[in-house]
């Protein structure tokens, strides 16, 4: 149980186009996802809170207009990197939570590349 | 405000050795949870352990083992007789209960590498 898939897994695009990343929760009903960043050799960081049915909460520092969050269902969340540039390539993970159960489960992740 | 401390950033064993990972976490909430993931090359982070704060037990998985510590405020993690597949990157993270939504605070990781 408790899986979340997302997808891709790797993406490749062209600066100043946008790229969606769908995270879905294939077991369980996922009331809030989660969306993190994660640059080489350092922590997760975590970009914004989304819960389905309501607007996301972003971190302070990330820009709520360049990825778009929605949380339309119970089971999927998506990220959408609006006008990518090189230096939004990172590797980007969700996670769902299913309450009222603390833990999170993360997906498998997405690695961007913005040439 | 939350905090999870990993001190060791990178750890190397040979096959069979244990090894340990320390995690200190500080925290005013006197209910919280604290987490063990495992992050191997893939990306996938794997999730280990959950342990609330009332629940000072140790408990053992297999080769894993869980040292929690109210006192010293610290949740270590042992893995006795290593594997090669062991190598990945291993995070505690931290959950308090004033948090919103369940936000986990992580600490910066801990690069274990297990050589055959």
């Amino acid at each position: 149980g408790a899986v979340v898939s997302q997808h891709p897994s790797r993406v490749i695009c062209k600066s100043g186009t946008s790229v969606k990343i769908e995270c879905r929760s294939l077991d369980f009903q996922a009331t809030t996802m989660f969306w993190y960043r994660q640059f080489p050799k350092q922590s997760l960081m975590l970009m914004a809170t989304s819960n389905e049915g309501s607007k996301a909460t972003y971190e302070q520092g990330v820009e709520k207009d360049k990825f778009l969050i929605n949380h339309a269902s119970l089971t999927l969340s998506t990220l959408t990197v609006t006008s990518a540039h090189p230096e939004d390539s990172s590797f980007y993970i969700c996670s769902a939570r299913d309450p009222p159960a603390p833990e999170q489960f993360f997906g498998p992740g997405t690695r961007l590349t913005v040439l | 405000a939350q905090k999870v401390t990993q001190a060791q950033t990178e750890i190397s064993v040979v096959e069979k050795e244990d090894v340990t990972l320390d995690c200190v976490y500080e925290t005013r909430d006197t209910t919280y949870y604290l987490f063990w993931y495992k992050q191997p090359p893939s990306g996938e982070l794997v999730f280990l352990i959950r342990r609330n704060s009332f629940d000072e037990q140790n408990e053992i998985s297999g080769r894993y083992s869980w040292n929690f510590q109210k006192s010293t405020s610290s949740f270590n993690f042992t893995i006795t007789a290593s594997q090669v597949v062991d190598s990945a990157v291993y995070f505690c993270a931290l959950y308090a209960g004033g948090t919103s939504y369940g936000k986990l605070t992580f600490g910066q990781g801990t690069i274990l590498t297990v050589h055959p």
